[in-house]
């Protein structure tokens, strides 16, 4: 079945550590995305990439890190330059830039310990 | 700058009743519109969309009115059940746009 793959699912980070957050979808879309979401609030948006080797920041760049060399593929480096990464992150997928679906993944829980 | 927000952060109904979840939005330019709805601890889900030719749309049980006067989205759920307990996100978004704009969700509590 087409989708967004997220892993891991859990993932604990100790201080002062870069942890990567893998995403993988097979619908052939163009643009990927990474959110963030905290506890009880709505999502925002870190960066994301219209096309392959190249990606824009979003409103929460500051302390992570992208890469897009695959279409399907749109991993996130969380870095120890990020003070409060304990978050719920989302990757979702849309055909075009603009005017089009967005489909989520299931989410991967990062805490730090 | 572009925002997209709920007018209330939760709605509690009874089974059985209808829902409505408002959201209202600040670009005028946006054209495409879409309801998620999110259960705990689990990526968004597709819920309905809208465009902006259109006022109304409707799907199995649930209806999204759009009013672009007033720059006013609304999510109506018909009979409500309890799975339909959720955070529901509006979204605005434009053609070429590169990214949308997330509200930020009204819980959804239906009671038995």
């Amino acid at each position: 079945d087409g989708g967004i793959t997220q892993s891991p699912k859990y993932l604990f980070r100790k201080e002062g550590q870069n942890v990567t957050l893998s995403c993988e979808q097979n619908l052939n879309h163009d643009a990927m995305y990474w959110y963030r979401q905290d506890p009880g609030q709505g999502l925002r948006l870190i960066y994301y990439s219209q096309i392959v080797n190249d990606f824009q920041k979003g409103d929460i760049a500051e302390g992570y890190s992208v890469s897009r060399e695959k279409k399907e593929s749109f991993p996130l480096t969380v870095t120890s330059a990020q003070k409060n990464p304990t978050a719920f992150y989302l990757c979702a997928s849309t055909l075009g830039a603009g005017g089009n679906t967005i489909y989520f993944g299931e989410g991967s829980w990062l805490t730090v310990v | 700058g572009e925002s997209v927000g709920l007018h209330l952060p939760t709605l509690s109904v009874q089974e059985g009743d209808n829902s409505i979840i408002n959201c209202a939005y600040s670009n005028s330019a946006s054209d495409y519109f879409i309801w998620y709805k999110q259960e705990s601890g689990k990526g968004p889900q597709f819920i309905i969309d809208i465009r902006s030719n259109m006022d109304k749309r409707q799907g199995q049980r649930v209806t999204v009115l759009l009013n672009k006067t007033v720059k006013h989205l609304s999510l109506q759920i018909a009979a409500t059940q309890p799975g339909d307990s959720a955070v529901y996100f509006c979204a605005e978004t434009y053609t070429n746009a590169g990214k949308s704009t997330f509200g930020d969700g009204t819980t959804l509590t239906v009671k038995p």
